[in-house]
């Protein structure tokens, strides 16, 4: 069966900082992976995907992702946080095996950006 | 958001009516969700459709009924509503339900059953 765990319930960070939201995953097969941030009230917007190939991968808003096959994580970093940067992140995955199957969400980090 | 609306933003409902949530794309998506979040839970999966007519059970579907007769509208019935069904209900699309393809998700709708 496929999960995925997000350790961290939040994340504080000082605005300027580099942030990591980490996530680590369980699939059979080879993963698919995403990253999506909510803000209050709001609907999840997508953030960046792993597919295949380079295991660095950037996203919207200057966000990016590694993957990690041995450590089966994909953590999303961010070089200089900002305020606005604050919000609910939450990590999926999707077994590549296969013609199914669906997303797993994890539970979301909260990320806290502080002046 | 763009592209996916859901209405109402809010719904208020007494234990044991009906409520239907409204989910509309034009984004000519084949693939179309609905997802329900509660708080330290995440996402979790309710129905999910690829095509027109055609719609499968996601992990919690009971108390819950869909129908998809257009590509572009996925509307939810909330059946017999509980308190327990009191929660925040997300709709999604996606081009199709390739596993790479990343979900687009509608501002939601907040469920409080009285």
């Amino acid at each position: 069966a496929q999960s995925v765990a997000q350790p961290e319930d939040q994340v504080n960070v000082a605005e300027g900082n580099p942030l990591t939201v980490k996530c680590t995953y369980s699939v059979s097969g080879n993963p698919y992976l995403f990253w999506y941030v909510q803000y209050p009230n709001r609907g999840l917007q997508f953030l960046l995907k792993y597919i295949t190939g380079d295991n660095l991968v950037k996203g919207s808003y200057g966000f990016e992702a590694e993957f990690n096959k041995s450590q089966t994580s994909f953590h999303l970093k961010k070089p200089s946080a900002l305020v606005s940067d604050s919000a609910l992140y939450f990590c999926a995955v999707r077994d590549a095996r296969g013609s199914q199957g669906n997303l797993i969400f994890g539970k979301g980090t909260k990320l806290s950006v502080k002046p | 958001d763009g592209g996916i609306t859901q209405s109402p933003k809010y719904l208020f409902r007494k234990e044991g009516q009906n409520v239907t949530l409204s989910c509309e794309q034009n984004l000519n998506h084949d693939a179309m969700y609905w997802y329900r979040q509660d708080p330290g839970q995440g996402l979790r999966l309710i129905y999910y459709s690829q095509i027109v007519n055609d719609f499968q059970k996601g992990d919690i579907a009971e108390g819950y009924s869909v129908s998809r007769e257009k590509k572009e509208s996925f509307p939810l019935t909330v059946t017999s509503a509980q308190k327990n069904q009191t929660s925040f209900y997300l709709c999604a699309s996606s081009i199709d339900q390739g596993r790479y393809n990343e979900q687009f998700f509608g501002p939601g709708t907040r469920l409080t059953v009285l």
